[in-house]
């Protein structure tokens, strides 16, 4: 079974200060993608970044980056100078290269303090 | 606007009516998935579907639940017969035909809010 869990329910972050949001997933597959997906109030799901799981290399999208461990099946969203717009739901996801379905885990609430 | 679009935004129904959702996607993408988020939990896999093809409905429930992607015309999903735990939002997402990580990338609508009275 293909499955990801997120072990924070909820995180607090002062503004301007560093978050890391944990993930881990289980899989047997070697092809797959790794995403966070952000759902702020809007309920709107905006990718956030992406990963190839064979690329050795961290992806980085401006203030957002991620460590990726694979053999550990571990893949942290780090959040760099927090802003008050990154207060959202953050979805771990990943597909795999066999099919096209998405799996998610139940999500980090994030809330960025002034 | 060029990204995924839903509606309505918000549908209520009763129980035993039907609901029909909407989903047109973003231009230049021939992949369309439905999923459904329940309160408190994460975005599950409904159905897969490319142009006139459903090609996954492994996470559809088998009774009153269908999809279609016409050749011409939004995607739908059909739930007949609604009955209270179908209030859901429920998600539709697109993506491109490449062959590369972009084809694994889905871009979301802003969803579909039911609710069943």
């Amino acid at each position: 079974a293909q499955t990801v869990t997120q072990s924070q329910p909820e995180m607090s972050v002062q503004e301007a200060e560093t978050v890391t949001l944990s993930c881990t997933y289980d899989t047997s597959e070697s092809n797959y993608y790794l995403f966070w997906y952000k759902q702020p109030p809007s309920r709107q799901m905006i990718l956030v970044i992406r990963q190839e799981a064979y690329k050795q290399q961290n992806a980085t999208e401006n203030r957002f980056s991620v460590n990726f461990q694979k053999a550990a099946k571990s893949f942290s969203l780090k959040i760099s100078d927090s802003q008050l717009g990154d207060t959202a739901m953050y979805f771990c996801a990943f597909v795999t290269g066999s099919n096209y379905k998405l799996t998610f885990g139940k999500g980090t609430l994030l809330t960025v303090n002034p | 606007n060029a990204g995924v679009m839903q509606n309505p935004r918000h549908l209520v129904r009763r129980r035993g009516q039907e609901a029909r959702l909407r989903c047109s996607p973003m231009k230049g993408h021939s992949h369309v998935y439905w999923y459904r988020q329940l309160p408190e939990e994460g975005l599950k896999f409904m159905v897969y579907l490319q142009k006139e093809n459903i090609i996954d409905e492994s996470g559809m429930p088998k009774e009153r639940f269908s999809a279609e992607f016409p050749k011409e015309g939004p995607s739908i999903l059909r739930i007949q017969q609604v009955v209270r735990g179908d209030s859901a939002a429920y998600f539709c997402a697109s993506s491109r035909d490449t062959g590369s990580l972009t084809s694994y990338e889905q871009y979301f609508g802003p969803g579909t809010r039911l609710t069943v009275t």
